[in-house]
């Protein structure tokens, strides 16, 4: 079956410093690979997301590319700020099929950026 | 706000009652998932609904059932309550049009979660 595995947390950064959660996943066919992000005591939103191979998603400085070699869809930003503090997860979604749509999440990655 | 909204946000109830979440989508979205988070668990896909139609059925116990309305709200009903469900319940809605498919545009909105704590 599908599948995402994040690298685990927490992580704990200096505001400035450069942030990399890992994302690798497994899927049949050619899923759609999100990031969504929930900050304390919300709902998750989307932060940014991938349809195809090398497909580079980016939105509020983050950044990843859809890699369908390593299979995988880490998630950059160059510098992170205290605002960035939250729960970060990887998603897939299938294409096709009667449950086209659903999302399979990663376990999460708690991230906490001190000043 | 992300258009979808759930109510009640908290629930305190004792083991052995019954519960009733409610979702109303994103205005025009048609399907409607459920997903349950705990600590332990993480995020697990429960079901989803599409134009009232039940799609998709994931780590769904028995004793939870839901359906969607012809308005397209959606209703979550856990009975028989136990302490391990003490839980977020989150809904999402996405469009899940014809149009849509395939092209990765189906991006699911969540709601801000309904927490529910069984004692």
């Amino acid at each position: 079956g599908n599948s995402v595995t994040q690298m685990e947390g927490p992580v704990t950064l200096s505001e400035e410093a450069f942030l990399t959660i890992n994302c690798t996943y497994t899927a049949t066919g050619y899923p759609s690979l999100f990031w969504y992000v929930q900050y304390p005591g919300e709902g998750l939103q989307l932060l940014l997301k991938a349809t195809k191979a090398d497909d580079k998603g980016s939105n509020k400085g983050f950044e990843a590319t859809y890699r369908k070699e390593t299979t995988s869809f880490h998630l950059e930003k160059g510098s992170v700020q205290v605002s960035d503090s939250a729960v970060y997860f990887c998603a897939l979604s299938r294409a096709g099929g009667t449950s086209y749509g659903k999302l399979t999440f990663g376990q999460g990655t708690i991230l906490t950026v001190h000043p | 706000d992300s258009g979808v909204t759930q109510t009640p946000k908290h629930l305190i109830t004792a083991t052995g009652q019954r519960v009733t979440l409610r979702c109303s989508p994103r205005s025009g979205d048609l399907s409607v998932y459920w997903y349950q988070q705990s600590l332990d668990q993480g995020l697990q896909f429960l079901i989803q609904y599409y134009n009232g139609e039940e799609r998709a059925k994931g780590n769904i116990l028995e004793r939870f059932s839901a359906q969607q309305f012809p308005d397209l709200h959606s209703e979550l009903n856990l009975s028989s309550l136990e302490l391990g469900d003490s839980a977020l319940y989150f809904c999402a809605s996405s469009p899940n049009t014809r149009a849509n498919r395939g092209s990765g545009a189906n991006v699911l909105t969540f709601g801000a979660g309904s927490r529910l704590t069984v004692l």
